[in-house]
């Protein structure tokens, strides 16, 4: 059973369209993730929630934004998408220092 | 400036070779991880390793963690077309983990 859960898989946006990705942990893991991933290169960590202590990269741009309405969920939110910001989004869980469970992505397209 | 250095970043090799993969860095870890991605999917934990000097098996996949814990090696002995992926190694900073650039191993039939 999935038990980080992303949805959709596959995203296709407008450029300046906003756009929202979701994910879902049955695992009750106190932090949640997101990294963006381009193609043959390794996931770079947008931020992630401690509980609901939301914490920023420093080279993050303001463009993305998170919400985390409870342990459950996280959304991903992409006020103005460009063509830049097409890749792979990745959410993940872990107990604070232990191993990351991540969901399958989704592959946001901006056309 | 990369915490983890990660090397090669490529590697094509045909089936029965081996190969080594190594993450690197002037800081001593707690811990390091290692995940394997394959296409469409996302990472999945291989090992962690904590203790310097630890070597831990996984099959033909054999991991080591550097004495002063600033470095890990990841080998696999006669590679085979199902470890084909992206191998991760990754530390955890105030929290967060902290993935290297990344292996992207092709194994040829």
């Amino acid at each position: 059973d999935a038990m980080v859960i992303q949805n959709p898989r596959y995203q296709v946006t407008q450029f300046g369209k906003p756009v929202t990705l979701s994910c879902s942990q049955t695992l009750n893991h106190n932090v949640m993730y997101w990294y963006q991933q381009k193609s043959s290169q390794a996931p770079k960590l947008l931020f992630h929630y401690y509980d609901k202590d939301f914490n920023n990269e420093a080279d993050t741009p303001d463009n993305f934004q998170s919400r985390r309405p409870n342990t459950s969920f996280c959304f991903l939110d992409i006020r103005s998408p460009g063509l830049g910001d097409a890749a792979m989004y990745l959410c993940a869980t872990s107990r604070v220092g232990r191993e990351l469970f991540f969901g399958s992505g989704t592959q946001l397209s901006v056309l | 400036t990369q915490l983890l250095e990660q090397s090669p970043q490529f590697l094509s090799i045909q089936e029965g070779e081996n190969l080594t993969v190594y993450c690197n860095s002037s800081s001593v870890f707690s811990s390091l991880q290692w995940y394997r991605q394959e296409p469409g999917e996302g990472p999945v934990l291989l090992v962690t390793v904590v203790t310097g000097g630890e070597v831990k098996k996984l099959k033909r996949l054999t991991f080591q963690f550097g004495d002063a814990r600033k470095d890990s090696s990841l080998h696999i002995t006669a590679a085979q077309p199902g470890d084909t992926g992206l191998y991760l190694c990754g530390i955890g900073n105030t929290g967060k983990l902290i993935f290297g650039q990344g292996t992207t191993l092709q194994v040829k039939p």
